[in-house]
């Protein structure tokens, strides 16, 4: 069946570092793309998204292209903040009965 | 434009009692999703709804819990009896029935069961 697998956190980085959270994806047809985050003691916020093959989805600094060859959508920022520190989800909407699949989840700590 | 609402935020409950969860998605979106998280884990689909009917519920302990949704509109999960490992926070989405739209989350409701 569909499903998306993220790297195991946490990942810990220094503040300006360079992010990057694997996701990969299984899924038949063609499913829509996203990436949801999740500030401590908040609830899921969607951070950014792609609906097709070689769209980029772009927020906040994060970035992710939807890469239908090797059937991946990382997660990437150039330099990353304090206030970067959460949860990330990768998740994919199906084409035919638009149910979310969601990854475990990725917790990233920066550090000052 | 208002969010997705849920209540109550925060529920303490014993072993074989039961409880509700109330949700309001965002209006106009057909989609509705009930999903479990527990800590550390990535949400777990529990029901679909589009409209009044349901798109898949095959996540669903369906001994203990039920949900429905009167008139397309709010929606009710309940638990009866709840057990320990119901202990999570329960989240409320809602979507526009397509396949492009992203899916709004509620706050969640954080339930207990000691």
């Amino acid at each position: 069946g569909d499903s998306v697998t993220q790297m195991e956190g946490p990942v810990t980085l220094s503040e300006e570092a360079f992010l990057t959270i694997n996701c990969t994806y299984t899924a038949t047809g063609y499913p829509s793309l996203f990436w949801y985050v999740q500030y401590p003691g908040e609830g899921l916020q969607l951070l950014l998204k792609a609906t097709k093959a070689d769209d980029k989805g772009s927020n906040k600094g994060f970035e992710a292209t939807y890469r239908k060859e090797t059937t991946s959508f990382h997660l990437e920022k150039g330099s990353v903040q304090v206030s970067d520190s959460a949860v990330y989800f990768c998740a994919l909407k199906r084409d035919s009965n638009y149910q979310l699949i969601w990854g475990a989840g990725t917790k990233l700590i920066i550090k000052p | 434009e208002a969010g997705v609402a849920q209540s109550p935020r925060y529920k303490i409950i014993e072993k074989r009692q039961s409880v509700a969860f109330w949700c309001n998605p965002i209006s106009g979106h057909a989609t509705l999703y009930w999903y479990q998280q527990i800590l550390g884990q990535g949400p777990k689909l529990l029901i679909q709804f589009q409209n009044n009917g349901v798109v898949d519920d095959s996540q669903l302990p369906k001994d203990r819990f039920s949900a429905e949704r009167l008139k397309g509109v709010d929606s009710t999960l309940k638990i009866q009896p709840a057990k320990l490992e119901d202990s999570a926070v329960y989240l409320c989405a809602s979507s526009l029935w397509h396949q492009h739209t992203e899916a709004f989350f509620g706050q969640g409701t954080r339930l207990t069961v000691v």
